[in-house]
């Protein structure tokens, strides 16, 4: 069946630090991906999307590229802040299906 | 513009017993989805509501059951709660036509069931 699959948590990092949070899929299909991001006391926000081969999707300085040949959407930011610590989520949703499939979530967490 | 809100926020039920969560969805949403999400793990489908209809169900029993009423509104209904229940449910909405995948979440109804 389709799946995604997260980096594990959780991360810690340093402010301004690089950040690289690894997701891969299985999928019948092409799907759409997605990342989204779970702020403590909130409920999950969209980040961002890609819906084919080779897009970019990017929000707030993050970033992720729809690999097709390594089935991967890896989430990058190039230098973190504090108020980026929360769990990320990469999701995927095949064309005209009713529902998402999530991987199981990284929790980051910045240090200043 | 109104978000997606959910009642309770919290609740604990004792094995056997019945539950009902409520989600009311965002302004102009006509489609909503319940996620269970286990402690530690990501959202798992429950099943989706469009037209006040099932359109789509997750591997959950059937003692998991729903409504969606004419306002968009919707309910989640849980019966006979076992251990395993114990998870945050999430309600999502969405627009039928836009791309599949963006939702909007709620904060949750966290149930625990001792």
């Amino acid at each position: 069946g389709d799946s995604v699959t997260q980096m594990e948590g959780p991360v810690t990092l340093s402010e301004e630090a690089f950040l690289t949070i690894n997701c891969t899929y299985t999928a019948t299909g092409y799907p759409s991906l997605f990342w989204y991001v779970q702020y403590p006391g909130e409920g999950l926000q969209l980040l961002l999307k890609a819906t084919k081969a080779d897009d970019k999707g990017s929000n707030k300085g993050f970033e992720a590229t729809y690999r097709k040949e390594t089935t991967s959407f890896h989430l990058e930011k190039g230098s973190v802040q504090v108020s980026d610590s929360a769990v990320y989520f990469c999701a995927l949703a095949l064309k005209g299906a009713q529902k998402l499939v999530f991987g199981q979530g990284t929790r980051l967490t910045i240090n200043p | 513009e109104t978000g997606v809100t959910q009642s309770p926020t919290h609740l604990i039920k004792t094995r056997g017993q019945q539950v009902t969560l409520r989600c009311s969805s965002q302004s102009g949403h006509n489609t909503v989805s319940w996620y269970q999400q286990a402690l530690g793990q990501g959202p798992q489908f429950i099943f989706q509501y469009y037209r006040e209809e099932e359109n789509g169900r997750g591997n959950f029993p059937p003692r998991f059951s729903g409504l969606q009423f004419p306002n968009y509104s919707s309910e989640l209904n849980v019966n006979a709660l076992e251990l395993d229940d114990s998870a945050l449910y999430l309600c999502a909405s969405s627009l039928a036509g836009t791309t599949t995948g963006e939702l909007f979440f709620g904060e949750g109804s966290r149930l625990t069931v001792l």
